[in-house]
């Protein structure tokens, strides 16, 4: 059974274009999360939300829009893709916000030509 | 200056070596610490989790915090090929996000 579960897996497409990741977890947990890690590693968290409800959008450029139809959805959609948006993107849960364990997905691996 | 700060490594050791690895903060807020474990295309995963400071063990693994030097350590006794991984660590203030704040990662490769 796949806890957190994101689709697709990998997405390449070109620049200027418009793209939509979806993330799904089945553990009843009320916080998500989108995260973007760059190619050093580097975990950046880009949304929080909380029985959907957006409780953390850190400085990320309005081309990015998240959207939780229920508290088990999380889908991020990118519009006119750029080269610098790169990366793996992850979702993440967890039971409640706060220091609780943060479940992840497989990823996200988006290459903008 | 980044408010983590962890060594990219690679960090290569041989089966069967005790591990170290660290992280060093600039937030004195942060009271809760944690690591996770990557394993190449997969999401990170919890490894450990301390509040404040003290040492916490789990099997194989010691989590250790000193706010005092600001300083965090994960240890790896009896250290398996299984081990290599990237390990990030990641804290939070008690604050009403809790949004946590991660390491970049050491990438540690276990030679058998």
């Amino acid at each position: 059974d796949t806890a957190v579960s994101q689709t697709p897996k990998y997405l390449v497409t070109q620049m200027g274009n418009d793209k939509s990741i979806k993330c799904e977890q089945n553990l009843g947990h009320d916080t998500m999360y989108w995260y973007k890690q760059d190619s050093k590693k580097f975990l950046k968290i880009m949304f929080s939300y909380n029985n959907k409800e957006l409780i953390i959008n850190e400085t990320v450029p309005n081309r990015f829009s998240p959207k939780s139809p229920d508290k088990a959805h999380l889908n991020l959609h990118i519009n006119s893709l750029e080269l610098g948006d790169s990366a793996v993107y992850f979702c993440a849960s967890s039971l409640r916000t706060g220091p609780s364990e943060q479940y992840f997905g497989p990823g996200t691996r988006l290459t903008v030509t | 200056q980044k408010e983590v700060e962890q060594d990219p490594g690679p960090l290569s050791v041989p089966e069967g070596a005790i591990v170290s690895l660290n992280c060093t903060y600039s937030n004195s807020a942060f009271q809760y610490f944690m690591w996770y474990r990557q394993y190449s295309r997969k999401g990170p995963e919890l490894l450990m989790y301390t509040y404040s400071s003290g040492n916490k063990e789990d099997g194989r693994f010691t989590a250790q915090v000193d706010k005092s030097s600001k300083y965090i350590s994960l240890f790896i006794r009896d250290s398996q090929p299984s081990d290599s991984a990237t390990y990030l660590c990641a804290m939070t203030p008690m604050d009403s996000n809790y949004q946590l704040i991660w390491g970049a990662g050491t990438k540690l490769i276990i030679k058998p």
